[in-house]
């Protein structure tokens, strides 16, 4: 157990839809980060957050977006679903920008 | 910008074989590199790492030493075992541009009693 923890585990919508991913990083990190695994691309840098702050983008859609809150937890909001975004979204958390990043067990969503 | 690339896999080997996955990389600074594993239904975990050139990482039995004159991080280990059965990916983390990861595509390894 990475102590990062990401829910839903499962996510099933539709094409069109809107959903939050909600993850927790590990007691005092204070950065998060969000990748995309899937099967064509393998696994895709989101984006990061630092302290509430953006501090690095990855390749993210504009359909996507990301927000870190006061108390460190952080949402990934995916907008206007499409097939292709079907996929395990992990959030990682680490202490400082340069330290090791623990990755969460993942959101798996699939788009119907 | 920044990439990694890591042999294909998958690769299959017999228990107590000698295993090395391959992984080189580009970079425009100066990265650490790692290897994660991510193991059946699971989050990647970090496997090793190394910070500078000539640093060797390890875990596990498991091996890397950071080669910047031919800019890889080969992963090895002397004698595999049924529970390696995983996929293995190479990243490096460039303090260039606000340390984002970037990992490379995943070396799936069967390991066979």
């Amino acid at each position: 157990d990475s102590g990062v923890t990401q829910t839903p585990k499962h996510l099933i919508t539709a094409t069109g839809q809107r959903v939050t991913l909600r993850c927790s990083p590990r007691s005092g990190d204070l950065s998060v980060y969000w990748y995309q695994q899937s099967l064509d691309q393998g696994l895709q840098f989101l984006i990061q957050y630092y302290n509430g702050e953006e501090r690095a983008k990855g390749n993210i859609l504009e359909r996507f977006s990301a927000q870190q809150f006061p108390d460190l937890h952080s949402e990934l909001n995916l907008s206007s679903l499409e097939l292709g975004d079907s996929a395990l979204y992990f959030c990682a958390s680490s202490q400082r920008e340069e330290d090791t990043q623990y990755f969460g067990p993942g959101t798996r969503l699939t788009v119907l | 910008g920044d990439s990694v690339t890591q042999m294909e896999g998958p690769v299959t080997l017999s228990e107590e074989a000698f295993l090395t996955i391959n992984c080189t990389y580009t970079a425009t600074g100066y990265p650490s590199l790692f290897w994660y594993v991510q193991y059946p239904g699971e989050g990647l975990q970090l496997l090793l790492k190394a910070t500078k050139a000539d640093d060797k990482g390890s875990n596990k039995g498991f091996e890397a030493t950071y080669r910047k004159e031919t800019t890889s991080f080969h992963l090895e280990k002397g004698s595999v075992q049924v529970s390696d059965s995983a996929v293995y990916f190479c990243a490096l983390s460039d303090r260039t541009g606000g340390f984002k990861t970037i990992f490379g595509a995943g070396t799936r390894l069967f390991v066979k009693a």
